[in-house]
């Protein structure tokens, strides 16, 4: 059965800090990657996508991904955090009907 | 205003109830989704439905109903069967069902807590 693995359940960083959230996913086949991001208290929303062509895709708020088929991964990351980028970062995989999501990482930003 | 609205925010019930959960979207998207939040977990698939008036069953769809008699609404019923039923629900929907690049766009999220 296809799965997702995020390796960070909570990460904790200073502002001007670099992140990079692991993603491992578990399919053979043809995949599309998502990342999404929650803020408290607001709709799950999607960062980024990657479904064909340039691995390294960029999202939004400054937030990239990068694709590497041979180690089945989707990394996400960013150069220079900020506070208002304290949310929970989900990882998701598509093969078919619906998104596989992984467990998500909770990201605390502090000043 | 285009988007997906679940209501309510916040809902308690005994155990034992049924109770109902709503989502709407206006986005005149074909296909959606059901998911179940809790932490530490992730997101798991309840239901989904690629048109109206058909859906399937997602990984976690014991103890739970759903409708599609509209473009718009999927209801979502959590039964007495489910066992541990309170959590976090957010309702989905994209474009086109079966294509999967295509974006899922979120509601708000409606939290169950059955007491």
């Amino acid at each position: 059965a296809q799965s997702v693995s995020q390796h960070n359940h909570h990460v904790i960083l200073s502002e001007a800090a670099s992140l990079e959230l692991g993603c491992n996913y578990s399919y053979g086949g043809t995949v599309n990657l998502f990342w999404y991001v929650q803020y408290p208290g607001q709709h799950l929303q999607l960062l980024l996508k990657y479904f064909s062509g340039d691995p390294l895709v960029k999202g939004i708020k400054g937030f990239e991904a990068e694709f590497i088929k041979s180690k089945f991964s989707f990394n996400l990351r960013k150069p220079s955090v900020q506070w208002s980028d304290t949310a929970e970062y989900f990882c998701a995989v598509n093969s078919g009907y619906a998104l596989n999501f992984g467990k998500g990482t909770s990201l605390l930003v502090t000043p | 205003d285009g988007g997906i609205t679940q209501s309510p925010k916040y809902l308690f019930r005994k155990e034992g109830q049924n109770v109902t959960l709503s989502c709407e979207q206006n986005l005149n998207h074909d296909a959606m989704y059901w998911y179940r939040q809790d932490p530490g977990q992730g997101l798991r698939l309840i239901y989904y439905s690629q048109i109206v008036n058909d859906f399937q069953k997602g990984d976690i769809a014991e103890g739970y109903s759903v409708s599609r008699e509209k473009k718009e609404s999927f209801p979502l019923t959590v039964t007495s069967a489910q066992k541990n039923p309170t959590a976090f629900y957010l309702c989905a929907s994209s474009i086109e069902g079966g294509i999967s690049y295509n974006e899922q766009f979120f509601g708000p999220g409606t939290r169950l807590t059955v007491l």
